[in-house]
């Protein structure tokens, strides 16, 4: 299994700012995932965080509104840019469970940074 | 894309009471996964699904998929307070994209 750790776990932001998110994973990962899950929502996969390359974003995100940063195997960063309520959300990262080399078909998910902006 | 609904969306039982929660999805399913989700708080993997026909057990929490593998149901044995969350069925074609459900809220009363 493996153990993600999300900063900041929680806060409250005024509108037009920028903020962070920080995800740390117990192993070294190939890919990480960046979802939001909007309140009363489901998640929606916002991208892909590929460590040596650009992120791969879903339709209706983009690099501009969420600048991805992956600077090694066991880290990666989100930051939601210009805040909108709109954007008041939980914030998850997650990461596919292996085995060796291989997939095991589990994904494991950080315990998700709740945004508030006012 | 592939669409997932899940059924009811809101849950409440007694303690003690079996429930299911029921997925289906408008495609067929290469990889259903099932995850529950404390209020706030991140995702717990719970079972992965990818045969027809797969049943799946953890504790008290039995998951299966048809034959069809376009539908997936969650049964609880004897519910506890401890199973009360949110309830999200995923798939994917590989184990990294997931589509989401819309989610079963599960309150269970002591």
């Amino acid at each position: 299994s493996a153990v993600i750790s999300q900063k900041p776990s929680r806060d409250i932001c005024q509108r037009g700012t920028s903020l962070t998110i920080q995800c740390q994973v117990d192993s070294q990962v190939t890919m990480m995932f960046w979802y939001r899950q909007q309140p009363g929502q489901s998640l929606t996969l916002i991208a892909t965080a590929n460590q040596g390359s650009e992120a791969t974003y879903e339709s209706g995100f983009v690099i501009d509104k969420f600048p991805i940063s992956r600077p090694n195997l066991t880290f990666s960063t989100l930051t939601v840019s210009n805040m909108s309520p709109e954007d008041s959300s939980i914030y998850l990262c997650s990461v596919a469970g292996t085995s060796g080399t291989s997939n095991t078909g589990e994904l494991f998910f950080g315990e998700g940074s709740r945004l508030t902006v006012l | 894309s592939q669409e997932l609904e899940q059924s009811p969306q809101s849950l409440i039982v007694q303690e003690g009471k079996n429930l299911t929660i029921n997925c289906t999805s408008s495609k067929t399913l290469y990889g259903l996964y099932w995850y529950k989700q404390k209020y706030g708080e991140g995702l717990i993997f719970l079972m992965m699904l990818q045969k027809g026909g797969e049943e799946k057990s953890h504790e008290k929490i039995t998951a299966k998929l048809d034959e069809k593998k376009q539908q997936s149901s969650l049964h609880i044995t004897a519910s506890q307070p401890s199973h009360a969350g949110i309830y999200l069925c995923g798939a994917g074609g590989s184990a990294r994209q997931l589509t989401f459900g819309s989610g079963t809220q599960l309150t269970v009363l002591p």
